[in-house]
Formats: structure tokens, C-alpha cells, sequence
């Protein structure tokens, strides 16, 4: 799976939309973006997946570019609840579940 | 989403006994389960993969006779710790896929050995 880099850490005032970059330049074509948070002590929560249009749920936004090198998940408004450890992950999609290799992530504090 | 749930959610042990922890997939059938560890301020280890029916596949360095794996169904795995040692004590975790693909985890199991 594609390698991914992650700035360590960010800052986000509490209302404001928070905005985590992932560089994945090396990304293959039949490799998904997958988006996790892990708030602190708990299990990694799943946010969203994408492989090259732009998606969106009920908790983030995923914008791919075009190359596909890089993404961006967006919390349009963050609250002090989404503190945590956001890891960007790529991987292939095989039709069943595969492992999954965390990086580092970025670690983002909201803020009052 | 799916649910994944894991127990206990801490433990205590001495060191020598051993331990085990339980992993279920709550809302949906789990074809593979996978174990992670998790030091202080690092990130998520990958121990093995487990498929439902079968035997383990261990990552490279992780010893197989120490952490053994059950899958015996499709919403339960279980993860043994043999002969804990104070070096053992870690943040486990646990998650489940299946037709999903998406993995989904459990909340994890603290364990400290004293």
C-alpha cells in the first residue's frame, strides 16, 4: 500500500472548519483514500473513503485532487469533541477486509 | 455504523498468568478480525489477521505461541496472552470486516502487567 504523509499536528478554533491534509503521491490506481480518528484511549473510529471523486457523509468531506497525490478531509464545523489522532490510510480494495498500516496521523486540538 | 465491541476493557494481571481478551462484531457477520497493539504515543500495530474457520497469520516479529488467536465464528475472536510479562502491557485492539470491506473497531483493552 501507498505511503502517506501527514503534518504531526493542527489547530482548529471550536465552530471553524477544520481542514487535514494527506500527501499520498506515490498512490496507485485501484487505491482507496480511507480516513480514521482515534479519540484519545479509545478505538479508531471510521470517518469516510474515497478513491477519486469527492465524498461526502454525515461526519466529513473528502477532497481528492485530481492527480489523486494528495486529499484533504474537511469538518465543516468542528467542535471539541473532534480532538483526536486523524490517520490517512491507502490501500487497495480487494472485496474483503485487509489490513490496515497507520502512520503517524495528525494530532488536531480544538480550541475554544 | 457497525459495531465492534471488546472485553474486558481493562485487566490487570501478574506477571506470568495469562490473559484473554474477546473481540465481537455486534450487527454483522466478521469473515476476518485483526489485532492490533498500541504503545503510549505511537500508533496502531498490526499482530495478525484472522479469518473465521482458520489459523492466524502473524506479522514478523510477533510470536505466535504467546499471543494465541481464536476465530471461531463469524462475531468472536479471541486473543491470548500467554505468560504475560510486564513488556506486554499495551493498548489492544481489535477490529472486524466482512462483505463491508470497511474494518470497524472495538473500543480496546487496556492491559497491565504488574
Amino acid at each position: 500500500d501507498a505511503k502517506t504523509t501527514q503534518p504531526p499536528s493542527m489547530d482548529c478554533a471550536e465552530g471553524r472548519a477544520a481542514n487535514l491534509p494527506c500527501n499520498h503521491s506515490t498512490i496507485s490506481g485501484n487505491e482507496y483514500v480511507y480516513w480514521y480518528r482515534q479519540i484519545h484511549s479509545q478505538g479508531p473510529q471510521y470517518i469516510i473513503h474515497g478513491l477519486k471523486n469527492n465524498e461526502t457523509n454525515e461526519m466529513a468531506s473528502l477532497i481528492i485532487t485530481e492527480d489523486r497525490k494528495s486529499s484533504t478531509l474537511i469538518l465543516p464545523h468542528a467542535t471539541l469533541r473532534d480532538t483526536a489522532v486523524y490517520y490517512c490510510i491507502v490501500r487497495v480494495r480487494t472485496g474483503t477486509a485487509s489490513k490496515l498500516t497507520f502512520g503517524t496521523g495528525t494530532r488536531l486540538q480544538v480550541t475554544l | 455504523g457497525a459495531v465492534v465491541s471488546q472485553h474486558p476493557s481493562r485487566v490487570i494481571c501478574k506477571s506470568g498468568t495469562s490473559v484473554k481478551i474477546e473481540c465481537r462484531s455486534l450487527d454483522f457477520q466478521a469473515t476476518t478480525m485483526f489485532w492490533y497493539r498500541q504503545f503510549p504515543k505511537q500508533s496502531l500495530m498490526l499482530m495478525a489477521t484472522s479469518n473465521e474457520g482458520s489459523k492466524a497469520t502473524y506479522e514478523q516479529g510477533v510470536e505466535k505461541d504467546k499471543f494465541l488467536i481464536n476465530h471461531a465464528s463469524l462475531t468472536l475472536s479471541t486473543l491470548t496472552v500467554t505468560s504475560a510479562h510486564p513488556e506486554d502491557s499495551s493498548f489492544y485492539i481489535c477490529s472486524a470486516g466482512g462483505v463491508l470491506e470497511t474494518q470497524y473497531f472495538g473500543p480496546g483493552t487496556r492491559l497491565l502487567v504488574l
